[in-house]
């Protein structure tokens, strides 16, 4: 089956650095992928699309020039959380689509930044 | 995409069948209906999928009546490790962009 990677899977970092996340399909072409929020017992928050080859495509209320998404490439895509504050910690996930429908969608791990 | 409404939690006992129901009252000729599941500190997985009638496969089955108005996940003989939040998405299958709203799930809470 498709399987999809985060790197790291825990990340603590200080107020104001920024932390990279990876997310890669691994066994699978990902012509989109999605990157989700999550906040403790709340649901998954849709962040931004990723298109590989092209510009995000961001959610309203997310900052674009604070989370960065890069898709360089059709089995990696990154997101970058510029000067990271203690507000944006949280359990970051994404999902790669396979291209061949709604439901072909398999989600990371999930990658829990924690910043102080 | 159409707006969904589950239960906020359940309770269940191991052995017991469980039934867990999401409404979607404007879901479009195009929606399929989707059921995920998420453990604690873990992506979602994906259970089960269909668009009318019944969907079975090796871990659950859906049943969605003729007016696609609701639908049931039901899960057979559940056991501890099926304590995890569920999740209904309604969406078009061939959407271009194919991106997943979740809603707020149903915590099932299954005790021994």
């Amino acid at each position: 089956g498709a399987v999809v990677s985060q790197h790291p899977s825990r990340v603590i970092c200080k107020s104001g650095t920024s932390v990279k996340i990876e997310c890669r399909s691994l066994d699978f072409q990902a012509t989109t992928m999605f990157w989700y929020r999550q906040f403790p017992k709340q649901s998954l928050m849709l962040m931004a699309t990723s298109n590989e080859g092209s510009k995000a495509t961001y959610e309203q209320g997310v900052e674009k020039d604070k989370f960065l998404i890069n898709h360089a490439s059709l089995t990696l895509s990154t997101l970058t959380v510029t000067s990271a504050h203690p507000e944006d910690s949280s359990f970051y996930i994404c999902s790669a689509n396979t291209g061949r429908g709604m439901y072909e969608q398999y989600f990371g791990p999930g990658t829990r930044l924690t910043v102080t | 995409l159409a707006k969904t409404t589950q239960p906020i939690s359940m309770d269940s006992y191991e052995g017991q069948e469980v039934n867990i129901t999401c409404s979607h009252n404007n879901i479009a000729t195009n929606d399929y209906i989707t059921w995920y599941q998420q453990f604690p500190s873990q992506g979602p997985r994906f259970i089960i999928q269909g668009y009318k009638t019944k969907v079975t496969n090796e871990v659950a089955s859906l049943f969605i009546p003729a007016d696609r108005k609701s639908s049931t996940l039901s899960l057979p003989r559940v056991s501890l490790s099926d304590t995890a939040v569920y999740y209904c998405l309604v969406g078009d299958y061939g959407g271009s962009q194919g991106n997943l709203i979740f809603g707020k799930g149903t915590k099932l809470s299954v005790k021994p």
